[in-house]
Formats: structure tokens, C-alpha cells, sequence
């Protein structure tokens, strides 16, 4: 069965550090990947894709993902984070039906 | 903003009842999933529909039920709730088939509240 799996609940970072977390999925074919992000009481932004091509996929905000079909990971990354970035991040896979199978999300905070 | 439209933002209701929640795709969009997030069961899809019609059910319960319009709006009815159904519902539309697009934007969200 298809799932995806964030294996890191709550994550705490300075500002100005850099930032990745985990995603791993399962899926029986190439699949659709997806990074969306949830400020506190509001709905979900998709911060990035990945369909197919360069596994190295960069989104919104200076995040970026990299697709790595031989360890079926797609951590997202961010070389700088920033106070506003914290919110709850949730990894997706496009499952056979077209709907999303989502992972349970990360947490992250921010430090100053 | 997504351009999905979500009413109403907050729905508090008694136990028993039924209500409906609103959805309005993207413009040009002819796909709607309807998702749930609780706590205990995170993001869980319910529905999907295609220019009207059902194409995939997920863990959506039989007290509830969906139905998409011709002019692709669409609406969840939730009925005999009860106290796990509170929550957040979450709809969602996509780009159409063959537009080599498969993201989905959210709208803002009903957050349900059963008393």
C-alpha cells in the first residue's frame, strides 16, 4: 500500500541554520511527490513538486527536494531558515487515484 | 491565496446534527478532493470529484456524503455527527487531466466543532 512516512514529529532550529527534513514514501511506481506547508489555522501551500527529470526540484520561500528513488526519500531542504518559516511541514504522494496520501508532518520551530 | 474558496471558516454544532460545507474550485479546475485533519488521523482523504462525477472514495464514513455541481462548486454534508467528527476539512482542486499537472491547492478550511 502506498504511504509516506515523516519520521521526525517536532524540530527545532536556530535561525540562520540550515534545515532538512525527512520524507520517505512507498509506492509501486514513479510517483508524484510533494512538500506542502501549514501555518497555525490555515490551509496547506504546496511549496514544491516533483513528476519526473532533475531529481533536485526547487519551490517557494528557497526550499528545495531532492528525489532519491534508491532510498525512496524526498527531504526537503533550506540553507537559511528563517522565524517565518516555522509552521508544520507535510510530505504527499500522489496516489493511483489522483488523491493525496499524506504523511503525519513535522513540526518546526525556530529559534532566534 | 490558492484560489480555492472554503465556506464557512467555523462550524460549531450539537451532536445529531447535519450540516453542509461549500467548496468553489479554481477556475478551470475540474477536480475536488475533500480531506479531513484531525489529530489522531492527521490528513485523511474522503472524495473526489471529476466535472461531477465520484471518481475515488477514501475513508470517508456513510454519514457522509458529497456532490459536485455544474458549475463545479461542490459540498460535503456531514450527518448524525458526532464528537469525533470534529475537525478540519480541508477541500482541494486540481488542474485537468492532460494538463501535465497533478498538484492540488487547498482552500483555508472548515474547522467543525461538535458539542
Amino acid at each position: 500500500a502506498q504511504s509516506v512516512t515523516q519520521p521526525d514529529i517536532h524540530i527545532t532550529v536556530s535561525e540562520g541554520a540550515s534545515l532538512e527534513l525527512r520524507c520517505n514514501y512507498s509506492y509501486g511506481a514513479t510517483p508524484y511527490l510533494f512538500w506542502y506547508v501549514q501555518s497555525p489555522g490555515q490551509g496547506l501551500q504546496l511549496l514544491l513538486k516533483y513528476f519526473s527529470g532533475d531529481t533536485l526540484v526547487q519551490g517557494i520561500k528557497g526550499f528545495e527536494a531532492e528525489f532519491k528513488r534508491s532510498q525512496s526519500s524526498f527531504n526537503l531542504r533550506k540553507p537559511s531558515v528563517h522565524w517565518s518559516d516555522a509552521a508544520e511541514y507535510f510530505c504527499a504522494v500522489g496516489a493511483v487515484g489522483g488523491n493525496l496520501i499524506f504523511g503525519k508532518g513535522t513540526k518546526l520551530s525556530v529559534k532566534p | 491565496d490558492s484560489g480555492v474558496t472554503q465556506t464557512p471558516k467555523h462550524l460549531i454544532t450539537a451532536t445529531g446534527q447535519r450540516v453542509t460545507l461549500r467548496c468553489s474550485p479554481r477556475s478551470g479546475d475540474l477536480s475536488v478532493y475533500w480531506y479531513q485533519q484531525s489529530l489522531d488521523q492527521g490528513l485523511q482523504f474522503l472524495i473526489q470529484y471529476y466535472n461531477g462525477e465520484e471518481r475515488a472514495k477514501g475513508n470517508i464514513l456513510e454519514r457522509f456524503s458529497a456532490q459536485q455541481f455544474p458549475d463545479l462548486h461542490s459540498e460535503l454534508n456531514l450527518s448524525s455527527l458526532e464528537l469525533g467528527d470534529s475537525a478540519l476539512y480541508f477541500c482541494a482542486s486540481s488542474p485537468p487531466r492532460g494538463s501535465g499537472s497533478y498538484e492540488q491547492y487547498f482552500g483555508p478550511g472548515t474547522r467543525l466543532t461538535v458539542t
